[in-house]
């Protein structure tokens, strides 16, 4: 079993619509939480950034981490053609350690 | 915020040559930097950690003496694959971390390599 895993998508919706991205994970030290968005050919670029368990909002985007069951969410509200990328969950046990990413799940909108 | 830059952000060259990639910390410190290395449509694979002016931690797998790791500066890291091969070929990047920052990584835009 990998450590951290994702649906690897290609995942399409139309414009406007509610997107849900998850991860899931088995290391139960995992305490650090990250988001990031990575377009074709570019570096990736952080979107959420959240400390154990609860839910964190920051415009169109929630992160949500459910550590009982070891599964955190993003949802984007009002998908954009402009959100279409992949987007990675990572994540760590202590702060300032290594991240351990997911494999990233491609996301289509569609106008 | 934090910015990062890569050179070059893409390169070709012949089998056998050396190739050096550059990541630069550009307004801020980067105590720690990292290298990873990407393969189409699969996520990123931490290949080294280094920490300005000691060697580098290398992961499971990774050859030391073909990926050369020199982070001789808090503003600079150098990635050198030496005696390129074809399968070499994939998306590099590089991130860094500073001392204000401690938990965040912050990504470099990539260089592409390709080796013929």
């Amino acid at each position: 079993q990998k450590e951290v895993e994702q649906d690897p998508g290609p995942l399409s919706v139309p414009e406007g619509a509610i997107v849900s991205l998850n991860c899931t994970y088995s290391n139960s030290a995992f305490q650090y939480f990250m988001w990031y968005r990575q377009y074709s050919r570019k570096g990736p670029e952080l979107l959420m950034y959240t400390y154990s368990s609860g839910n964190k909002e920051d415009g169109r985007f929630t992160a949500q981490v459910d550590k009982s069951s070891k599964y955190i969410s993003l949802f984007i509200r009002d998908s954009q053609p402009s959100d279409s990328a992949t987007y990675l969950c990572a994540m760590s046990v202590r702060y300032g350690q290594n991240f351990v990413f997911g494999p990233g799940t491609r996301l289509s909108v569609l106008p | 915020g934090a910015v990062v830059s890569q050179h070059p952000s893409w390169v070709i060259c012949k089998s056998g040559t050396s190739v050096k990639i550059e990541c630069r910390s550009l307004d801020f410190q980067a105590t720690t930097m990292f290298w990873y290395r990407q393969f189409p449509k699969q996520s990123l694979m931490l290949m080294a950690t280094s920490n300005e002016g000691s060697k580098a931690t290398y992961e499971q797998g990774v050859e030391k003496d073909k990926f050369l790791i020199n982070h001789a500066s808090l503003t600079l890291s150098t990635l050198t694959v030496t005696s390129a091969h074809p399968e070499d070929s994939s998306f590099y990047i590089c991130s860094a971390r500073g001392l204000s920052s401690y938990n965040e990584q912050f990504f470099g835009p990539g260089t592409r390599l390709t080796v013929l």
